[in-house]
């Protein structure tokens, strides 16, 4: 599997479950970060976590960072209808010098059933 | 809340046109990027930019694009001359720190159509 792979690739849930969606990468990292993109539309940042951290929250989202099993998990609690999108998980990785760039996993697309 | 803006939000050209694709980063942001994302595949990083050069590459940058900062706000990628493989979504993002220590912000994109 390549850096930053998610699953599953899609996930449909009823309104008002949880919706957990894991990424597994390769590569040390400095930090994990999440995006949603609805479709067609540009990546939104929804939460960072670094490489010495365990555990985050932003309102109902929570992540998790297992360093030594190289993965990820964000679970978003009391899904709504418009949580309806792709979600990606981008690592950001040492290297000498310079501003890095993201690398991409091919996303879970997440459906909320009304 | 600052943002990325970026455009124009769609371009259609002609296989073999030089394009240029418009990108404003954060105000106080020092670090730029470009990504593409092909539809449906992931999104690829192209080149980040600081202080006036390219930090670093990957192998989809190529010798037909190149980036420029052209003045104190604007961030461009130009593809010289364009290639049908060449349609994609194109994003610029910025960020306060390097080797993506912080959260890069993403514009919403400009998508390319190559006729």
């Amino acid at each position: 599997s390549q850096q930053g792979e998610e699953d599953p690739q899609a996930l449909s849930i009823q309104e008002g479950e949880n919706a957990t969606m894991n990424c597994s990468y390769k590569t040390s990292i400095n930090n994990l970060q999440w995006y949603r993109q609805n479709s067609g539309r540009g990546l939104v940042h929804l939460i960072l976590i670094r490489s010495n951290e365990r555990e985050k929250h932003s309102g109902r989202l929570r992540v998790t960072l297992d360093t030594s099993k190289k993965s990820s998990s964000l679970l978003i609690t009391a899904s709504r209808a418009a949580d309806t999108a792709s979600y990606f998980c981008a690592t950001a990785g040492y290297s000498g010098g310079g501003a890095d760039g993201l690398t991409f996993g091919k996303g879970t697309h997440l459906i909320i059933q009304p | 809340e600052p943002e990325v803006t970026q455009t124009p939000s769609h371009q259609v050209t002609q296989m073999g046109q030089e394009v240029i694709l418009r990108c404003v980063p954060i105000s106080n942001h020092l670090y730029f990027y470009w990504y593409r994302q092909i539809l449906g595949q992931k999104v690829e990083f192209l080149v980040s930019f600081y202080n006036n050069e390219i930090s670093e590459k990957s192998e989809i940058f190529d010798d037909q694009f190149s980036v420029e900062r052209p003045d104190g706000s604007n961030f461009t990628l130009k593809i010289r001359s364009t290639k049908l493989e060449d349609s994609a979504m194109y994003f610029c993002a910025s960020s306060d720190y390097p080797r993506g220590y912080n959260e890069q912000f993403f514009g919403p994109g400009t998508r390319l159509t190559v006729l």
